[in-house]
């Protein structure tokens, strides 16, 4: 089945911890990118990834860092989470000319 | 920079009434529409795409019409069920040479009772 595998699913955390949200596509998309989803601001692009080695930063990349070895993984990383990071974080990837490909999502909270 | 305004919610309706959730979009050039789906708990579900003026989108009974000359992109159904309550948003997707973006709206609720 394509989908687009995010993990975890909810995590819970202290403010300073490093973590990082794993995801992974096997569609073999080049495109993917990481959102996140706050009430009443809707969703909002963090960083995007074109392809291997290639990212750059969306609307609203303060405090998170992305990377792209392998075309099927780009795990967002908090190298040290404060409480305006929670949220609801959405990675996907898309082919060009295609609708985007969401994963159910990353419940995190800061405390 | 491009923009998204949908209506309010939450939408609340009888199972079988009609539904419109408005749309509207600020953007230069030629955006693709988009309308997602999200069921609670889950993840986006692309529902319905439209790439160019007057092309509509259409899937499990619903449609929206790419309206450049009102910069409209509204979602309707004939008939609406209990199992299409869910969070509705409308985007637009900006596409260049391999880079793309897609800009949400702030979501509408709707919620359809028995």
């Amino acid at each position: 089945e394509a989908q687009v595998t995010q993990n975890p699913r909810y995590l819970i955390t202290v403010t300073g911890k490093k973590l990082t949200v794993t995801c992974s596509q096997n569609m073999n998309h080049e495109y993917m990118s990481w959102y996140r989803q706050d009430p009443g601001l809707g969703l909002r692009q963090i960083y995007y990834s074109m392809n291997v080695e290639v990212t750059d930063k969306g609307d609203v990349p303060e405090g998170y860092k992305v990377s792209r070895k392998e075309k099927r993984n780009f795990p967002l990383i908090l190298e040290s989470p404060s409480p305006n990071q929670t949220s609801l974080y959405f990675c996907a990837s898309r082919r060009t000319g295609e609708g985007y490909t969401f994963g159910s999502g990353t419940r995190l909270t800061v405390v | 920079g491009d923009s998204v305004t949908q209506m309010e919610g939450p939408v609340t309706l009888s199972e079988e009434a009609c539904l419109t959730i408005n749309c509207t979009y600020t953007a230069t050039g030629y955006p693709s529409l988009f309308w997602y789906v999200q069921y609670p708990g889950e993840g986006l579900q692309l529902l319905l795409k439209a790439t160019k003026a007057d092309d509509k989108g259409s899937n499990k009974g619903f449609e929206a019409t790419y309206r450049k000359e009102t910069t409209s992109f509204h979602l309707e159904k004939g008939s609406v069920q209990v199992s299409d309550s869910a969070v509705y948003f409308c985007a637009l997707e900006r596409e260049n040479s391999g880079y793309s973006t897609l800009t949400f709206g702030k979501g509408t609720m709707l919620l359809v009772s028995p």
